[in-house]
């Protein structure tokens, strides 16, 4: 397995405009999380799913975050608008089950500007 | 709510020095301590993951080792070489995510 694949690596983009971030866990894996990465506050948790159910997303910050989890092998994370604030490195992950090794992707980097 | 903490922040050693990086938690009542390299601009890439039945785990150069009671994970590098320069990163499952140290940034010296 090629591990967790993330699209695109680097986003730039105007306040205001959509951003859609991708995500392909590992595959058989059925947890999937979205994690926020800024030199602030380190790495938090966004939203995590269970075979494809969201589960917990209290972590989102605001209501222009959302996620989905259409079939198993992908997930999205949009921000609508976007707004400088949001410029961090998101990652996403997926383990088997919950609290064994978590695998992580490569990070998308976003820029808002 | 658990809080995990990693010391020191920044480390810099000269080529073949054997170091030791800190991770402490404040809930004892975990299931697994994991450890994380991350380079610059990368991801995070999995090192070792010790079961809190466990006391260590080593992985070449690499041994972490646990203690739940006191709360403390320590992972210590051998012979280390310029390619170990990364930000080492401890999480511990709290609740229904990983919750991270700050990291320690390590630079190993040629």
């Amino acid at each position: 397995d090629a591990g967790v694949i993330q699209s695109p690596r680097h986003e730039v983009t105007e306040m205001g405009q959509e951003v859609t971030l991708r995500c392909k866990p590992i595959s058989g894996h059925d947890y999937l999380f979205w994690y926020r990465q800024t030199m602030m506050r380190g790495l938090e948790l966004l939203i995590y799913f269970n075979n494809n159910v969201p589960i917990d997303d209290s972590g989102m910050p605001e209501d222009r975050f959302s996620a989905k989890m259409p079939n198993a092998s992908f997930s999205t994370l949009k921000i609508q608008p976007s707004e400088p604030r949001d410029s961090a490195v998101y990652f996403c992950a997926s383990s088997l089950i919950l609290n064994t090794e978590a695998f992580f992707g490569q990070g998308t980097r976003l820029t808002v500007v | 709510k658990q809080e995990v903490t990693q010391i020191p922040a920044a480390l810099s050693v000269p080529e073949g020095e054997n170091l030791v990086l800190n991770c402490s938690f404040t809930d004892s009542a975990i299931y697994n301590l994991q450890w994380f390299r991350q380079d610059p601009g990368k991801g995070l890439t999995s090192l070792l993951l010790i079961q809190s039945s466990q006391r260590e785990q080593t992985s070449g150069r690499l041994n972490a080792s646990l203690d739940k009671s006191s709360g403390r994970s320590t992972l210590y590098i051998a012979a280390s070489q310029p390619g170990d320069s990364a930000t080492y990163l401890c999480a511990v499952p709290a609740g229904n995510m990983l919750t991270f140290g700050g990291g320690t940034r390590l630079m190993v010296k040629p």
